[in-house]
């Protein structure tokens, strides 16, 4: 199994730009997480999908952010208009169908920087 | 809702020494506990896992945590630190009725000196 795959690996952009990281997760698991991680904030879950359906977004910094699941391969995460302290590294996460509670699998992570 | 508090940021043992990382959670409900270790420009991986079965747990690359209820405690532990072991450390929770999501605590870097 390859894992979850997130692309890019690393992204430098400008402020105002728009910005999409992807994520394909491990297949056969139903839920996707999107968490982000700072030095001053740590590891924050952003949101969460349960096939394909957002269960909780409360963690969405605000509407300059959205995240979609179009199917069970694979979900997006934008940023627009993309902002300085939006630079974090982004992670994907998937876990085993029916066992929430289960071990959540770690993609690489999306290195992203906004200058 | 749930939170889990992890002492210390940063952690330095001499290689060959024992390992402990502290973890105090808090939750209304039983808890589900766990362990994660971040190695540099990776993401997190599981290293252990408490859900209500034995309160001692073992994990993988010889790391074990012991569930303590009275004490809030889920204190990670390894008794002889590897130059491997070099990593950040994340102890997280959820509750064990109903899915709610993971609460990741701080974080605690692990140095590990030869």
């Amino acid at each position: 199994d390859a894992g979850v795959i997130q692309s890019p690996r690393h992204e430098v952009t400008e402020m105002g730009q728009e910005v999409t990281l992807r994520c394909k997760p491990i297949s056969g698991h139903d839920y996707l997480f999107w968490y982000r991680q700072t030095m001053m904030r740590g590891l924050e879950l952003l949101i969460y999908f349960n096939n394909n359906v957002p269960i909780d977004d409360s963690g969405m910094p605000e509407d300059r952010f959205s995240a979609k699941m179009p199917n069970a391969s694979f979900s997006t995460l934008k940023i627009q208009p993309s902002e300085p302290r939006d630079s974090a590294v982004y992670f994907c996460a998937s876990s085993n169908p029916g066992t929430p509670r289960d071990e959540q699998f770690f993609g690489p992570g999306t290195r992203l920087t906004v200058l | 809702a749930q939170s889990v508090t992890q002492l210390g940021s940063h952690v330095s043992v001499s290689e060959g020494a024992l390992v402990l990382l502290r973890c105090n959670y808090s939750s209304s409900v039983p808890p589900y506990l766990f362990w994660y270790v971040q190695y540099p420009n990776q993401g997190l991986q599981l290293l252990l896992k408490y859900t209500s079965a034995a309160t001692l747990v073992k994990g993988i690359n010889g790391f074990e945590a012991e569930f303590k209820k009275s004490e809030t405690s889920f204190h990670l532990t390894k008794p002889s630190a590897h130059m491997s072991d070099a990593a950040e450390y994340f102890c997280a929770v959820t509750a064990s009725g109903g899915y709610q999501k993971v609460t990741f605590g701080t974080g605690t870097k692990l140095q590990v000196i030869p």
